[in-house]
């Protein structure tokens, strides 16, 4: 079946630094993949839609200049945080609808700490 | 209000148990309906995914949905430890993969 990989799995930075989270779909081609965001005991926040070869769409509330995304293949989309600040820490999490509009699947999210 | 409500739990019950998870919707385009388990750190991964109306029916999993009553279940036979998780609804008026809505996730455990 359809399989997302999300890289890292976790990662720990300093406030003010950057992180780049990777998403890939790994047996099938998407030209759309979205970006989730997860607090504690929460269900997931759809944060943007990722388009390949075009600008992204992003949710309203959720800053674009502070969570920038690039979908630069159509395997490939990256999330990167950048000037981390304490609360942006959290769980990240990628998906990408299967072939002909299947459900989505999910990669296993990546759990940001910013200190 | 939401417009798809998921009751939080923590919803505990004995290995073996029959359970029963529930969401319900305001929106009546929603034609698309999935259940997702997710494990704690882990991403969600899907369980059960219907079309309109009805039943499905995978092993010990029967997905339920009652358009009229915009209301949908999740039962899980022979309940297992490793059933623990949280369970996820989702749903969309166009296609799966899609402009999904989620509710807010029940914690199910199950006991040995």
């Amino acid at each position: 079946g359809a399989v997302v990989s999300q890289h890292p799995s976790w990662v720990i930075c300093k406030s003010g630094t950057s992180v780049k989270i990777e998403c890939r779909s790994l047996d099938f081609q998407a030209t759309t993949m979205f970006w989730y965001r997860q607090f504690p005991k929460q269900s997931l926040m759809l944060m943007a839609t990722s388009n390949e070869g075009s600008k992204a769409t992003y949710e309203q509330g959720v800053e674009k200049d502070k969570f920038l995304i690039n979908h630069a293949s159509l395997t490939l989309s990256t999330l990167t945080v950048t000037s981390a600040h304490p609360e942006d820490s959290s769980f990240y999490i990628c998906s990408a609808p299967g072939t002909d509009n299947s459900p989505l699947h999910f990669g296993n999210g990546t759990r940001l700490t910013v200190t | 209000q939401k417009e798809v409500e998921q009751d939080p739990g923590p919803l505990s019950v004995p290995e073996g148990a029959i359970v029963s998870l529930n969401c319900t919707y305001s929106n009546s385009a929603f034609q698309y309906f999935m259940w997702y388990r997710q494990y704690s750190r882990k991403g969600p991964e899907l369980l059960m995914y219907t079309y309109s109306s009805g039943n499905k029916e995978d092993g010990r999993f029967t997905a339920q949905v009652d358009k009229s009553s915009k209301y949908i279940s999740l039962f899980i036979r022979d309940s297992q430890p490793s059933d623990s998780a949280t369970y996820l609804c989702a749903m969309s008026p166009y296609n799966a993969g899609n402009m999904l809505t989620f509710g807010g996730g029940t914690r199910l455990m199950v006991k040995p």
